[in-house]
């Protein structure tokens, strides 16, 4: 089980609340990534960071922000939640070497239902 | 446009039998090429990663090929259990870019 935790695992939220999603990995991993995933579909790269202060949008246009203060800890942000936002938000990590950079260690994600 | 195959369908088998999943890429020159382990409103869970060099790689009761001139691998479970239901992912990644595009999985369904 990889030491990658993401709270809460079910959010249930009204439109227009501002929510953050927690992530926190104790292996010490630089780089740290966020996913959104639909039932049956592909995990879309939403953010992603190689480290402390630096981050990335990804592939899937969000409007969601992400900030990396402690190399630990990789919380995304909501401002307004819509039903639209309704997914499943997984966060991850990977270390460095050129193996273990491209290994992902995934949390247990975070089932989010805006009404 | 990259485009990662995986069959949409499930697969259903007998316990004891050998489950191969297929996955096909194009438009893709992939350096590494990872599947994980999914279960229902969990997050992937790391399997076995073979680089673009190597025919095959093993791991207990797990074994995955990569041919590249195909542009396909496949990943063989040996002496199914019930507990091997999970949908699996594949997922590539370049020399460049280390973060991997992930497929869509196919569900295995592992019968008693």
């Amino acid at each position: 089980e990889a030491d990658i935790y993401q709270t809460p695992r079910y959010l249930v939220i009204g439109t227009g609340k501002k929510i953050t999603l927690e992530c926190s990995q104790t292996m010490g991993h630089d780089k740290m990534y966020w996913y959104q995933q639909d039932p049956g579909m592909e995990l879309h790269l939403i953010h992603y960071s190689y480290g402390v202060n630096s981050t990335e949008k990804g592939d899937l246009s969000s409007e969601s922000t992400v900030s990396r203060i402690r190399t630990e800890h990789f919380p995304l942000t909501l401002e307004s939640a819509r039903p639209s936002h309704t997914s499943q938000y997984l966060c991850a990590s990977s270390g460095t070497g050129d193996l273990a950079k491209n290994i992902q260690y995934f949390g247990a994600g975070t089932r989010l239902s805006v009404l | 446009s990259q485009k990662i195959e995986q069959n949409s369908e499930a697969l259903n088998i007998q316990e004891g039998k050998t489950a191969t999943l297929t996955c096909n890429y194009t438009n893709y020159s992939p350096a590494y090429l990872q599947w994980y382990r999914q279960d229902p409103g969990r997050g992937p869970v790391f399997l076995l990663l073979i680089r673009e060099n190597e025919k095959e790689k093993r791991k207990e009761r797990l074994k995955v090929t990569f041919d590249t001139t195909l542009k396909q691998s496949l990943f063989h479970i040996t002496a199914s259990q019930p507990a091997d239901s999970a949908t699996y992912l594949c997922a590539l990644s370049s020399g460049g870019s280390y973060i991997p595009t992930f497929g869509r999985g196919t569900s295995l369904i592992v019968h008693p």
